[in-house]
């Protein structure tokens, strides 16, 4: 079974720590991209990735970070993490330039900053 | 106003009857239209895509495109309990989507 895999389920940082978000993709995947979710909000974008050593900033990229070295492992940094960024972050990956095959998401991870 | 508009719920329905969800959008380059299953704690789930108008069915689940109209649908007929989700609608020009804000439906037994 194809897999995204979000190295935390539950984190709880304090004010000003520096966050990595790891999520690793067994399915080869060129794309991978990290959403945030909020009620009310929605899923916002906050970077993607096409390929490894590119990045390209989403809607909500301030505060955020990102990098990705292997094709198959894309990290998102909080550099300096804020109340602000409380809140529910989900990777997904996906191949090829059509979006008709959409996205495989990870299970998420819940971020409370304190 | 955003790109894609989609009524938060939530919508309870008796086990038994058709669930009825449709996201609007304003972006006419949209080509692709896809529906995620969301279930509380995890990651949403591709349920369904189409790429032109018209309906397509998989299942219990018919998905409707109207580019005319701007309209996107998902039915579920014969709804179990199970079926208690949030949905997102998403739709995309190419590989970036833009999501829907969800639909909360519960299906009580």
């Amino acid at each position: 079974d194809v897999k995204v895999t979000q190295s935390s389920r539950y984190l709880v940082k304090r004010t000003g720590e520096k966050v990595f978000l790891e999520c690793v993709q067994d399915m080869d995947h060129e794309n991978m991209f990290w959403y945030r979710q909020d009620p009310g909000l929605g899923l916002r974008l906050i970077y993607f990735s096409y390929d490894v050593k590119m990045k390209e900033k989403g809607d909500i990229p301030e505060g955020y970070s990102v990098s990705r070295e292997k094709k198959e492992r894309f990290s998102l940094i909080l550099e300096s993490a804020s109340t602000n960024q409380t809140s529910m972050y989900l990777c997904a990956s996906s191949w090829g330039d059509r979006g008709d095959y959409g996205y495989t998401f990870g299970s998420g991870t819940r971020l409370t900053v304190v | 106003q955003k790109e894609v508009e989609q009524d938060p719920g939530p919508l309870s329905v008796p086990e038994g009857a058709i669930v009825s969800l449709n996201c609007t959008y304003s972006n006419s380059a949209f080509q692709y239209f896809m529906w995620y299953r969301q279930y509380s704690r995890k990651g949403p789930e591709l349920l369904m895509y189409t790429y032109s108008s018209g309906n397509k069915e998989d299942g219990r689940f018919t998905a409707q495109v109207d580019k005319s109209s701007k309209y996107i649908s998902l039915f579920i007929r014969d709804s179990q309990p199970s079926d208690s989700a949030t949905y997102l609608c998403a739709m995309s020009t190419g590989n970036k989507l833009t999501f829907g804000g969800g639909t909360r439906v519960l299906v009580k037994p």
